[in-house]
């Protein structure tokens, strides 16, 4: 079947440390994107990325880096310069030209000991 | 920038009461899409808007487009308790630049 897998599901991270989220696809989708969402909250955009070798930054993107090397990869690097990382972290891709509905992966859940 | 509003934050209703949520762009939206968010889970498509005044229906859920293609809403008549979960609205900033409203979650009471 057709999707986004992310991983890892949960994750424990002290202060100070990096962490990188994985997020690939097999949608064939060009357009893939992250969101952070806290609770009771909604979506803010992080980065999204619309091509290989291409990203811009969304609302929040202080703290964090992407890299887009191939189609079907997206990871996300929380860094130590974010200060509240503790969230759920959400990828999505969207379908080609045509519609702007994104799929969304099941999430990571972070969280900052 | 551009904004999407949405309101309420909350809303608990009595299963068999009707819920809308309504979600408002400070810009004009060249479509607007609605997603809905169970519990413990991630957004989900539900419908994609694209017409000035358009209206559609999914069984129980109505979905209206405003005619200044700035504000939609969502209605549910008589809600169920699988009718449980955040709803979304989301327009595009700029092509492939997808904001989300802060969201409406919705409790039913049995």
């Amino acid at each position: 079947d057709g999707g986004i897998t992310q991983s890892p599901k949960y994750l424990f991270r002290k202060e100070g440390q990096n962490v990188t989220l994985s997020c690939e696809q097999n949608l064939n989708h060009d357009a893939m994107y992250w969101y952070r969402q806290d609770p009771g909250q909604g979506l803010r955009l992080i980065y999204y990325s619309q091509i290989v070798n291409d990203f811009q930054k969304g609302d929040i993107a202080e703290g964090y880096s992407v890299s887009r090397e191939k189609k079907e990869s997206f990871p996300l690097t929380v860094t130590s310069a974010q200060k509240n990382p503790t969230a759920f972290y959400l990828c999505a891709s969207r379908r080609p030209s045509g519609a702007n509905v994104l799929t969304f992966g099941a999430g990571s859940r972070l969280t900052v000991l | 920038g551009q904004q999407v509003m949405q309101i309420p934050q909350y809303q608990h209703v009595q299963e068999g009461e009707d819920f809308t949520t309504y979600c408002n762009s400070s810009t004009t939206l060249s479509n607007i899409q609605w997603y809905k968010q169970r519990p413990g889970g991630h957004p989900v498509f539900l419908i994609q808007l694209v017409k000035s005044g358009e209206v559609k229906k999914q069984k129980r859920l109505t979905f209206q487009f405003g005619e200044a293609k700035k504000n939609s809403s969502l209605h549910i008549t008589a809600t169920q308790t699988t009718d449980v979960g955040t709803y979304f609205c989301a327009g595009p900033l700029r092509e492939n630049d997808m904001r989300f409203g802060a969201g409406t979650r919705l409790t039913v009471k049995p």
